[in-house]
């Protein structure tokens, strides 16, 4: 069936080092890709997306790189501050006429000042 | 531009009972999904609906139902409540053609 594999499951970096976030999905009709951040007690909020025709995605500090041949996407975030703590979900969807996203377990990041 | 609405934002049931819950998304969007979030399980997909009709449906027991209005306002109902129903509902919304999902703040259900 339809599955989001998420790795690692919680991750802690030092302020101003860098945090990689890796997923793989199953569903070969998977064709958009997105990133959600909620923080404690608040919704989940998209941070970046990738269709599948696209390698790469970059905005300001955060970047989402795709390999459709391996199933695998990830994001990465550089210059990691305090505020970047949350928990990040990846999520696939294929795009033909459902809203249905199948998401990862989630990722705990811990940014330590 | 308001977004979207969950109703109420918690509530505490005793097993055995059943509850509604209610989301109205942004004004224009036709899709409402629903997803449990639980600890360590992430957020599962429930049900998803589409100008009142279900477009597609999650690996849930049937005690899980929902419905979509005319005005897209959509609401979801558990039956004979479990301890294991305790989690954070979550409902998002999204346009025709457009792929963004966006999320309610949820409805935190207890079970006890």
């Amino acid at each position: 069936g339809e599955n989001v594999e998420q790795h690692p499951s919680t991750l802690s970096v030092q302020e101003g080092d860098s945090a990689v976030i890796k997923c793989t999905y199953s569903d070969s009709a998977s064709n958009y890709f997105p990133w959600y951040k909620q923080e404690l007690g608040k919704r989940p909020q998209l941070i970046i997306d990738i269709r599948s025709n696209v390698g790469e995605k970059k905005d300001q500090r955060i970047a989402v790189t795709l390999n459709k041949t391996a199933k695998h996407f990830s994001l990465h975030i550089t210059e990691t501050q305090p505020e970047d703590s949350a928990v990040y979900f990846c999520a696939a969807r294929s795009t033909s006429g459902t809203y249905k996203y199948i998401f990862g377990t989630g990722t705990r990041l811990k940014v330590l000042a | 531009k308001a977004g979207v609405t969950q109703t109420p934002r918690y509530l505490i049931k005793t097993r055995g009972q059943q509850v509604t819950l209610s989301c109205s998304p942004i004004s224009g969007h036709r899709s409402v999904s629903w997803y449990q979030q639980t600890p360590g399980q992430g957020l599962q997909f429930l049900f998803e609906y589409f100008s009142e009709t279900q477009r597609n449906k999650g690996n849930f027991p049937g005690r899980f139902s929902g419905r979509q209005f005319s005005n897209s306002r959509s609401e979801m109902n558990v039956s004979t409540l479990e301890l294991g129903d305790s989690a954070l509902y979550l409902c998002a919304s999204s346009s025709f053609g457009d792929t963004e999902a966006f999320f309610g703040q949820g409805t935190r259900l207890t079970v006890v």
